[in-house]
């Protein structure tokens, strides 16, 4: 276990709807990125948030956005929601920016209808 | 393109047998690897990293070699067990510094250990 927690376990949304999940970095840990994985894929990074502002983003439109809160957790949202978003969203805490190894939570499922 | 990606979708190994996977990257920048575990329901569970200043690094069970010239990462497992049977990714960070690219990772092999 990595200390990484993430909510809701699972999360079944349809089509135009908006979306918000949750994730509790590890203890001591100010750095938190989210990565997209669809079936049978590896992890796409969606964007890195150090110390409450976006970091870096990777190849994603602005209706994923994300917000980091003094504590260190983090918000990941979607909205418009489109049937290619179903996948497992990944959260992973670093000890500090510039820091390389990530500790990846067990993730949200999210399935579009 | 830049990519990184992985030459089998699958391997099946004897328990006990030496496994190694194998790893391709095309961005010779690149200059910070890792391999993840991945059990299914799970998030990636770091196994090992190396930097592109050295060519092999052990832990227990584990060996990764990075071969620069051919642009070439394997993971060797030794011993198989059971508990090994998972998806296996490598990845890259392409700042050494780590940084807001975040890590690019590969399609994944998917282990099976037969007993």
């Amino acid at each position: 276990e990595t200390g990484v927690t993430q909510s809701p376990t699972h999360l079944i949304k349809t089509r135009g709807q908006q979306v918000t999940l949750r994730c509790s970095s590890q203890s001591g840990h100010n750095t938190v990125s989210w990565y997209q994985q669809a079936l049978g894929q590896g992890p796409q990074f969606i964007f890195q948030y150090y110390r409450e502002e976006e970091n870096g983003r990777g190849n994603f439109p602005p209706r994923f956005s994300g917000l980091q809160f003094p504590n260190y957790s983090s918000e990941l949202n979607v909205n418009a929601l489109e049937l290619d978003d179903s996948a497992l969203y990944l959260c992973a805490s670093s000890l500090d920016f510039g820091d390389n190894e990530q500790f990846f939570g067990p993730g949200t499922r999210l399935t579009v209808l | 393109g830049e990519s990184v990606g992985l030459h089998l979708p699958t391997l099946s190994v004897q328990e006990g047998d030496n496994s190694i996977i194998n790893c391709a990257y095309s961005n010779s920048a690149s200059d910070y690897f890792i391999w993840y575990k991945q059990e299914s329901g799970k998030g990636p569970q770091f196994i090992i990293d190396i930097r592109s200043n050295m060519d092999k690094r052990q832990g227990q069970r584990v060996t990764v070699l990075l071969n620069k010239t051919v642009k070439h990462l394997s993971l060797q497992i030794a011993a198989t067990q059971p508990g090994d049977s998972a998806v296996y990714f490598c990845a890259e960070n392409r700042r050494s510094g780590g940084g807001a690219d975040g890590l690019t990772f590969g399609k994944g092999t998917h282990l099976i250990i037969q007993p």
